[in-house]
């Protein structure tokens, strides 16, 4: 099973509210990503846990929040968010942090709209 | 600085064509390539990894190269079909570090 699952598929909030993106991988990698597209460009890394630890934060606003409550789950809390957070919410994992065989596997993502 | 790039920006072929898409990279001293696509709106699709130590990896009418000391990595797609239209990036990974960089892509359209 190479599936790495996200909810909910698409998210229309205001700028006051508070939500929660939801990603899972039962594949048994040990490296969680979230990354931010907006259209017509590539990904953008913002956070990475290893191993459950936070290794990577890419400057990214306090208003968006990662957990990773166990190595299958990675959450992305969103809070008073901006007009211009809106865009395509992935989610990826990868095998084992530090080797070669580092493969990452996506997520459909979540499609997020800021009102 | 580390930093990955695509060209052509986009590429439209006639169907049963081979074609060849390029990335480049500025170090060399690089951890693994991989491939994806992406269909508009959707997540990216893992195609193909190349470990540094390798030079090329294949998949049924994929084929990628890696060419560590000119910078460079090559997708061949054999026989191209209407349903190979997508965007196909490219990533790469420097030290081990779960850290990486993506080009901004090729986006294909195969006519039928």
């Amino acid at each position: 099973d190479t599936e790495v699952t996200q909810t909910p598929k698409h998210l229309v909030m205001g700028m006051t509210n508070k939500k929660s993106l939801k990603c899972e991988q039962h594949m048994g990698h040990r490296a969680m990503y979230w990354y931010k597209q907006k259209a017509k460009k590539p990904p953008e890394l913002m956070f990475v846990y290893s191993y459950e630890k936070l290794s990577i934060n890419e400057s990214v606003p306090s208003r968006f929040s990662p957990e990773c409550p166990n190595s299958s789950l990675l959450n992305l809390h969103l809070h008073a968010l901006q007009p211009e957070d809106s865009a395509l919410y992935l989610c990826a994992s990868s095998q084992e942090p530090g080797l070669e065989y580092n493969e990452q596997f996506f997520g459909p993502g979540t499609r997020l709209t800021v009102l | 600085k580390q930093e990955v790039t695509q060209i052509p920006a986009a590429l439209s072929v006639p169907e049963g064509e081979n074609l060849v898409l390029n990335c480049s990279f500025t170090d060399s001293a690089i951890y693994n390539l991989q491939w994806f696509r992406q269909d508009p709106g959707k997540g990216l699709t893992s195609l193909l990894l190349i470990q540094s130590s390798q030079r090329e990896q294949t998949s049924g009418r994929l084929n990628a190269s890696l060419d560590k000391s000119s910078g460079r990595s090559t997708l061949y797609i054999a026989a191209s079909q209407p349903g190979d239209s997508a965007t196909y990036l490219c990533a790469v990974e420097w030290g081990g570090f779960n850290k990486f960089y993506f080009g901004s892509g090729t986006k294909l359209n195969v006519k039928p």
